[in-house]
């Protein structure tokens, strides 16, 4: 059974470009978490998604951001205009409930230049 | 008050000692509540779940979960020099729809030297 796949895994982005994170989730699981990672800093809850719905984006930023799990195929973070503050570990978790064990991807590590 | 707590160490032991690791929330009905393991320059991996009061043990890992004090900890045996790694502790809150966010700690550091 394959874990939660994140890609890519890094990801330079100048100043101003568009910024794509994937993640699928494990099998058999429907819901879907991004957090993000700042050097020597916890990990931040953005959004929290189930198949075509964003249930909770209380932790992402109104502007650039925005979130997506479509009927088929990954869950998407994107930001766009992107600047050198979005530079962190972008992480996806995935769980077959809503409030049970998460189990995290690799990450996407963007540096934004 | 942060919502969970715990000490940014570096915690240091020597190789065989025990380890333990704290960690406290500050929302008296959450639930459930995970230990996270992460290396440096790696992701989260979930080593331990916990929802119920008192001990829990899986191998060398023992968690204890103290609801009345809102105290969860982490007891390693046997400390492994792989052991060194940030543990984060996470905590899902159990009231009404927002049963479902891992809120997380800033992770303690442990050092276990050989």
């Amino acid at each position: 059974n394959a874990g939660v796949m994140q890609n890519p895994r890094h990801l330079v982005r100048r100043r101003g470009q568009e910024a794509r994170l994937r993640c699928s989730p494990m099998k058999g699981h429907s819901h879907v978490y991004w957090y993000r990672q700042l050097p020597e800093e916890g990990l931040k809850f953005m959004v929290y998604l189930q198949k075509e719905n964003i249930i909770d984006e209380s932790g992402m930023p109104k502007e650039r951001f925005s979130a997506e799990f479509p009927k088929e195929g990954p869950s998407i973070l994107r930001i766009q205009q992107v600047v050198r503050g979005d530079s962190a570990a972008y992480f996806c978790a995935s769980s077959p409930q809503r409030d049970t064990e998460a189990f995290f991807g690799q990450g996407t590590r963007l540096t934004v230049v | 008050q942060k919502e969970v707590e715990q000490n940014s160490g570096p915690l240091s032991v020597p190789e065989g000692a025990i380890a333990s690791l704290n960690c406290t929330y500050s929302d008296r009905v959450s639930q459930s509540f995970f230990w996270y393991r992460q290396y440096s320059g790696k992701s989260p991996e979930l080593i331990m779940s916990i929802y119920s009061n008192g001990d829990k043990e899986d191998g060398r890992f023992t968690a204890q979960l103290n609801k009345a004090s809102q105290y969860v900890s982490l007891l390693i045996r046997d400390s492994q020099p792989s052991d060194s790694a940030t543990y984060l502790c996470a905590v899902i809150r159990g009231s009404g729809g927002s049963n479902y966010k891992l809120t997380f700690g800033k992770g303690t550091l442990l050092t276990v030297n050989p």
